[in-house]
C-alpha cells in the first residue's frame, strides 16, 4: 500500500518569507497526490491536486505545489505567507487503482508576525 | 445550507460505554468515510462505504462499528470504548470512486475515553 511522510512536524516562519513543506510518498503504482489544510477546529480542506499533466500545480491561496516522479516528492510552496496561512497541512497520496487515500502526520505552519 | 456535519462535536465517555458518531450529508456523494486524527498519525481510515448497505474496513477498523441504511447518514459506534479509542474523529465523502477524487471533510467530533 501506498505511504506518505511528512519530512517536518512543525515549520516555523516569519510573516511575508517564502515557505516550503515537504512531502514524499511510497508506491508502486501511478499516483494522485493532494494537499490538505487544516485551520483550528475545523475540518480538512483541499489546497491543491495533482492528478495528471502538469507537475506544477497551483492551488487556492496562493500555494503551489510542485510532482517530481523520480524523487517521489510533492512539495508544497508559497512565496509569502501570511499570518492566516498558520493552520496544519497534511499531504495525501491515493493510486490510481483504488479509493483508499493515505495521509502524511500532517506538518504545523506558524506564521509569527 | 449544504454540506457535511458530525454530532456530537464533542463527547466525554468511560471506558466499556457504547458510543455514537453521527455523520450527515446532503450532497447525495456515494462514498463516505470515517477517520480518526492522532497526534503525529495524520488521519487514518477505520471504515469507508460506497453506498447505502456497502461497506468496507480501512486501516484501523478494530473496536468500531459502521452501518449506512440511507446514502445521506454513516453513523460509526464503539461498541465498547476503551482509553486509546479517546482521538477526533473526521468523516468525510466523495462524489465518485476513484482516487482522484477530493474528499470532503466535516467539522470532526473530538472524543475522550475517561
Amino acid at each position: 500500500a501506498q505511504s506518505v511522510t511528512q519530512l517536518d512536524s512543525q515549520v516555523p516562519v516569519f510573516e511575508e518569507a517564502p515557505v516550503e513543506l515537504r512531502c514524499n510518498y511510497s508506491s508502486s503504482v501511478s499516483v494522485y497526490l493532494f494537499w490538505y489544510v487544516q485551520y483550528p477546529n475545523q475540518g480538512l480542506q483541499l489546497l491543491l491536486k495533482y492528478l495528471s499533466g502538469s507537475t506544477l500545480v497551483k492551488g487556492i491561496n496562493g500555494f503551489e505545489a510542485e510532482f517530481n516522479k523520480s524523487q517521489t516528492s510533492f512539495h508544497l510552496r508559497k512565496p509569502s505567507v501570511h499570518i492566516s496561512d498558520t493552520a496544519e497541512y497534511f499531504c495525501a497520496v491515493s493510486e490510481k487503482n483504488n479509493n483508499d487515500m493515505r495521509f502524511g502526520a500532517g506538518t504545523r505552519l506558524t506564521v509569527k508576525p | 445550507d449544504a454540506g457535511i456535519t458530525q454530532s456530537p462535536r464533542y463527547k466525554i465517555t468511560e471506558t466499556g460505554r457504547q458510543v455514537t458518531l453521527m455523520c450527515h450529508q446532503t450532497w447525495s456523494h456515494s462514498y463516505m468515510f470515517w477517520y480518526r486524527q492522532d497526534l503525529g498519525h495524520g488521519l487514518r481510515l477505520i471504515y469507508y462505504s460506497a453506498a447505502a448497505d456497502i461497506t468496507d474496513k480501512g486501516e484501523v477498523p478494530d473496536g468500531y462499528v459502521v452501518s449506512r441504511s440511507k446514502t445521506e447518514n454513516f453513523p460509526l459506534t464503539l461498541e465498547s470504548a476503551t482509553r486509546s479509542q479517546t482521538s477526533v474523529y473526521f468523516c468525510a465523502s466523495s462524489p465518485a470512486w476513484g482516487g482522484y477524487n477530493e474528499q470532503f471533510f466535516g467539522p470532526g467530533t473530538r472524543l475522550t475515553v475517561l
